[in-house]
């Protein structure tokens, strides 16, 4: 049962150009959404967050947009950067599960000179 | 400020036999949360502590187990490991526990690779 899915696994853009990662949930309970970036060989890092109250945030080149309706949820990344090539994954909490995140399958990101 | 330690780095075990993993979380992080990352997967909740209590499990068999001790270093192990266990086992820590405000943000470790045979 994945409750929340990246149905791209890979996406490839052009340096400069606008990134835009996508994710669907399942769970209407989800009430906390937030992006982490993961290179090879290290662990998750934290990029962006959402709480359901809101349907953008920014925070310089990462937007985060969240549309309930559709339990959809973007990640732009304006200008994309080479630096910016890694895989990103979604996930979702609940605000009765403390610190339990349920994460979507990821994103491989490629940002081609 | 050292950030969160796992050791092993990279392990191979052969099925049946069990395995310890540990995590040091940042000084002075009560709460460490673990994860499993397999290729079919993704990330998938194993468990959280905070204060050495778990308060969140996930829909893990009994063969995953972990413990905090009280200067907040977690360990998990895996009993009759499976082929399947086989996978990238992440740690994770946070001040106060939680996914909400800078005070729960968690911080990953490197992880460790566990490799059956």
């Amino acid at each position: 049962d994945q409750q929340v899915k990246q149905n791209s696994p890979s996406l490839s853009v052009q340096e400069g150009r606008i990134s835009i990662l996508n994710c669907d949930y399942t769970n209407s309970m989800f009430d906390y959404f937030l992006w982490y970036k993961k290179y090879p060989a290290e662990g998750p890092t934290f990029l962006i967050s959402i709480s359901s109250i809101k349907d953008k945030n920014e925070d310089g080149r990462f937007t985060v947009f969240l549309n309930k309706s559709a339990k959809h949820l973007s990640l732009h990344i304006v200008p994309s950067q080479p630096g910016d090539s890694a895989v990103y994954f979604c996930a979702a909490s609940t605000w009765n599960q403390g610190g339990k995140l349920i994460f979507g399958q990821g994103t491989e990101l490629s940002v081609k000179p | 400020k050292a950030g969160v330690t796992q050791t092993p780095r990279y392990l191979i075990k052969t099925r049946g036999q069990q395995v310890t993993l540990s995590c040091s979380p940042i000084s002075g992080h009560r709460s460490v949360s673990w994860y499993q990352q397999t290729p079919g997967q993704g990330l998938q909740f194993l468990f959280e502590y905070f204060s050495e209590t778990q308060r969140n499990k996930g829909n893990f068999p009994g063969r995953f187990s972990g413990r905090q001790f009280s200067n907040s270093r977690s360990e998990m192990n895996v009993s009759t490991l499976e082929l399947g266990d086989s996978a990238l086992y992440l740690c994770a820590s946070s001040l106060t526990g939680g996914v909400r405000g800078t005070t729960t943000l968690n911080t990953f470790g490197s992880g460790t690779r566990l490799t059956v045979v």
